[in-house]
């Protein structure tokens, strides 16, 4: 069946470094790819997505490359902020099929110091 | 504006009682869905429904059942049967089944002493 795995966590930095957060998927086909944010107490807000081999996925000035030669779709930032501080889930899913299910990766907690 | 409710935030129940999450969104979705989240740990699907009148058990569905007997509402009722009910539950929907993302309620934390 289908999988995400994370780089596990948690990780800590500090403001302005630069963030990378592995994700690795194993999938048959072309799903599409995503990185979900989760901050305390709330649920899942859609960060970026990627449908196809080689597209870009990008906002608030975070960018996942999908990777389709390495089945992979890690989450980058430049430079984090205090605000960023949160879990980051990654997940796949296809269109029209599989009745929209998506496979989430168990998430990745970023904490960010001052 | 559009969006997904889930009542109520904080849920607190004695062992062996039915208790019932409310979902109900008003983005017109087709399909919706539940999930559980235990700390430190990823979403596991409990159950799914694509259409009104019609839903298929996830991968955790013991101790669950659900409803959808309107487009908008999808309530999830945690028996007696479930062995461990504590835990947080998300609520999502998407525009029709197979559409790419997600979109997410802001959950219920549920506690059963």
């Amino acid at each position: 069946g289908n999988s995400v795995t994370q780089m596990e966590g948690p990780v800590t930095l500090s403001e302005e470094a630069f963030l990378t957060i592995n994700c690795t998927y194993t999938a048959t086909g072309y799903p599409s790819l995503f990185w979900y944010v989760q901050y305390p107490g709330e649920g899942l807000q859609l960060l970026l997505k990627a449908t196809k081999a080689d597209d870009k996925g990008s906002n608030k000035g975070f960018e996942a490359t999908y990777r389709k030669e390495t089945t992979s779709f890690h989450l980058e930032k430049g430079s984090v902020q205090v605000s960023d501080s949160a879990v980051y889930f990654c997940a796949l899913s296809y269109l029209n099929t599989n009745a929209g299910k998506s496979t989430f990766g168990d998430g990745t907690t970023l904490t960010v110091k001052p | 504006d559009g969006g997904i409710t889930q009542s109520p935030k904080y849920l607190f129940r004695k062992e062996g009682q039915n208790v019932t999450l409310s979902c109900e969104q008003n983005l017109n979705h087709d399909a919706m869905y539940w999930y559980r989240q235990d700390p430190g740990q990823g979403l596991r699907l409990i159950y799914y429904s694509q259409i009104v009148n019609d839903f298929q058990k996830g991968d955790i569905a013991e101790g669950y059942s659900v409803s959808r007997e309107k487009k908008e509402s999808f309530p999830l009722t945690v028996t007696s049967a479930q062995k461990n009910p504590t835990a947080f539950y998300l609520c999502a929907s998407s525009p029709q089944a197979g559409s790419y993302e997600q979109y997410f309620g802001p959950g219920t934390r549920l506690t059963v002493t």
